[in-house]
């Protein structure tokens, strides 16, 4: 157990359909860090929270949005699904802002399948 | 960050040294190298960092060469449960930091 808790673990869901993937990071952790891993495109960077606000943004589609609440928890909001949109979703937590002194603790993910 | 490169697949033979090298020639002074683990569709794992001088923790050792370029992980004896992709990654410091996987290195432990 790594100390950063994603919910659901797993999830299908329909074309169009709109889900909320949560994670708790580790405790002490201020930043939140998501990562979208599809077959054909490896780990790719979505977005970063620090202490509830937005520090950093990668590829992220218009589509997805995410929110760091006062407990420090985040949840990403993945809207109109595609079926590209079908990929394993990790958060990442971490003490500061950066990997700078510190590396990044990764949950287990959340597996979402879009049909 | 910086641009790294990496052999895409090695092999290792349970309990021997892996070493697994990567190539980072445009490292800045003060860039640091990471280095992570990706076990099958688990959450990618922290293994080690450093800026200049060699590391070493309970899990790996990490060498990096006097000009940077260069650095190499070594896991001192490999266990099948070390079969995995590792990335090597060098963050632009003072970013705010998303580490950019690469496509990494897949060892894998054989009996």
């Amino acid at each position: 157990d790594s100390g950063v808790t994603q919910t659901p673990k797993h999830l299908i869901t329909a074309t169009g359909q709109r889900v909320t993937l949560r994670c708790s990071p580790r405790s002490g952790d201020l930043s939140v860090y998501w990562y979208q891993q599809s077959l054909d495109q490896g780990l790719q960077f979505l977005i970063q929270y620090y202490n509830g606000e937005e520090r950093a943004k990668g590829n992220i589609l218009e589509r997805f949005s995410a929110q760091q609440f006062p407990d420090l928890h985040s949840e990403l909001n993945l809207s109109s699904l595609e079926l590209g949109d079908s990929a394993l979703y990790f958060c990442a937590s971490s003490v500061e802002q950066g990997a700078a002194n510190y590396g990044y603790t990764f949950g287990s993910g959340t597996r979402l399948t879009v049909v | 960050d910086a641009k790294t490169t990496q052999p895409p697949s090695m092999d290792c033979a349970e309990g021997r040294a892996a070493n697994l090298p990567c190539n980072h020639s445009t490292i800045s002074g003060n860039e640091y190298v990471y280095w992570y683990r990706q076990i099958h569709s688990q959450g990618p794992q922290y293994i080690i960092h450093g800026l200049k001088n060699n590391e070493t923790n309970e899990m790996a050792s990490l060498i990096i060469t006097e000009d940077r370029k260069s650095s190499t992980l070594i896991l001192p004896h490999a266990t099948l449960r070390d079969t995995a992709v590792y990335y090597c990654i060098v963050p632009p410091p003072g970013t705010a930091s998303k580490l950019t996987f690469g496509t990494g290195t897949r060892l894998q432990v054989t009996l």
